[in-house]
This record gives structure tokens, sequence and C-alpha cells, in this order.
């Protein structure tokens, strides 16, 4: 099955800076990627996926690449601001069976003002 | 457009005793997916199940753990004889098939505490 690697686990940026975070998985079947936003005590919710047909997608300031052959994907997120600070999980979708998503351990993001 | 709904948002029980979670589904959507997120660590597959079928319960314990999506009526995830380290919050997600590409959104959560 798939498995995904997330990191750092934490990241910590000044305000307006950007912020970059990795992860890796391990099918190369899989095509879907999606990446969830979650703020203490709520629910994961969706920010920027990618499919595997595209290297780049972008959402003002977020944007998510894929790069297929060595099966890593990033977010980026430009001009961080004090909302941005929540734990980010990216997540890949297996494309046999059930096409659950195997989610990365999270990254905790803090914006310092 | 009603998102997906979960309830109770809060659980407290005691070693021993049951625990039902629900889960709404999305107008439209038909698949639904439970996931338990540990504190401090990342959401984990449990099961997934359409309409009166379990597809796929390979995340989920063997034993006290059962879950089932009705005809009518929310998902139920139930958790028999609770034990402290099922204290978790589980998040429900639900699409509108898997033919394809589809995204998962989540409801808001119960959070279980066992005492």
């Amino acid at each position: 099955g798939e498995n995904v690697e997330q990191h750092p686990s934490t990241l910590s940026v000044q305000e307006g800076d950007s912020a970059v975070i990795k992860c890796t998985y391990s099918d190369s079947a899989s095509n879907y990627f999606p990446w969830y936003k979650q703020e203490l005590g709520k629910r994961p919710q969706l920010i920027i996926d990618i499919r595997s047909n595209v290297g780049e997608k972008k959402d003002q300031r977020i944007a998510v690449t894929l790069n297929k052959t060595a099966k890593h994907f990033s977010l980026h997120i430009t001009e961080t601001q004090p909302e941005d600070s929540a734990v980010y999980f990216c997540a890949g979708q297996e494309v046999q069976g059930a096409q659950k998503l195997v989610f990365g351990q999270g990254t905790r993001l803090t914006i310092n003002p | 457009n009603a998102g997906v709904m979960q309830n109770p948002r809060h659980l407290v029980r005691r070693r021993g005793q049951e625990a039902r979670l629900r889960c709404s589904p999305m107008k439209g959507h038909s698949h639904v997916y439970w996931y338990r997120q540990l504190p401090e660590e990342g959401l984990k597959f449990m099961v997934y199940l359409q309409k009166e079928n379990i597809i796929d319960e390979s995340g989920m314990p063997k034993e006290r753990f059962s879950a089932e999506f009705p005809k009518e009526g929310p998902s139920i995830l139930r958790i028999q004889q609770v034990v402290r380290g099922d204290s978790a919050a589980y998040f429900c997600a639900s699409s509108r098939t898997t033919g394809s590409v589809e995204t998962q959104y989540f409801g808001p959560g119960t959070r279980l505490l066992v005492l």
C-alpha cells in the first residue's frame, strides 16, 4: 500500500516569508495528492490538491508542485500571515480498492509576527 | 449545501462503556470514510463504506470496533467496551464516487475521551 512521509514536523517562519513543506510517497500508481489544513480542534480542510497529470497548481498564495519521477510533492505558501499558523497534512490517494487517503505525519507551521 | 455532519462533537465514556459516533455525508455523497486521529498525530484510515456495504475495513481493529452505513440514516462507528487508548478524534469524510479521483470532505469530528 501507499506510504507518505512528510517533513519537517515543525516549521517556524517570520510573517511575510515563504514556507515550504515536502512529502514523498511510495506508490507510483497514486494519482491524487491533496493538502489539508487543520487548526486546533477543527476539521481538516482541503486547501489545494494536485492530480498526477499536472506538475504545478497555484491558488493565490498557495502552490503545490509534483515530481512524479522522484515521487515527491511540496506545498508552498508565500507572503505568510498569522492566520496561516496551523497543522498541515499532505496525503496520497491509493488507486486500488477503497482509494483511501494515506496521510503524512503533519507539519506544525507557526508564523511569527 | 450542508457539509459533512458528525455527532456528538464531544463524547465522554468510562472504560467498558460503548461509544456510538454518527456521520451524515454531504448531500449527493454515497461514500463514507472513517479516520482516527490520536493526539499530536496524523489521520489513520479505519473503514470505507457505501450504503449497506462495508468495502474496506482493513484499518479498523478487529475487536470491539464495528461500522455500518444503513440504507436510511447516518453512518455509525461503534466502539464497544472502550479503553483509554480509544481516546482520539474520529473524523468521517465523504465523497461522491470512487470511480475516479474524488475529493474527500471531512466532518468536524467527534472527540472521544475515555476516563
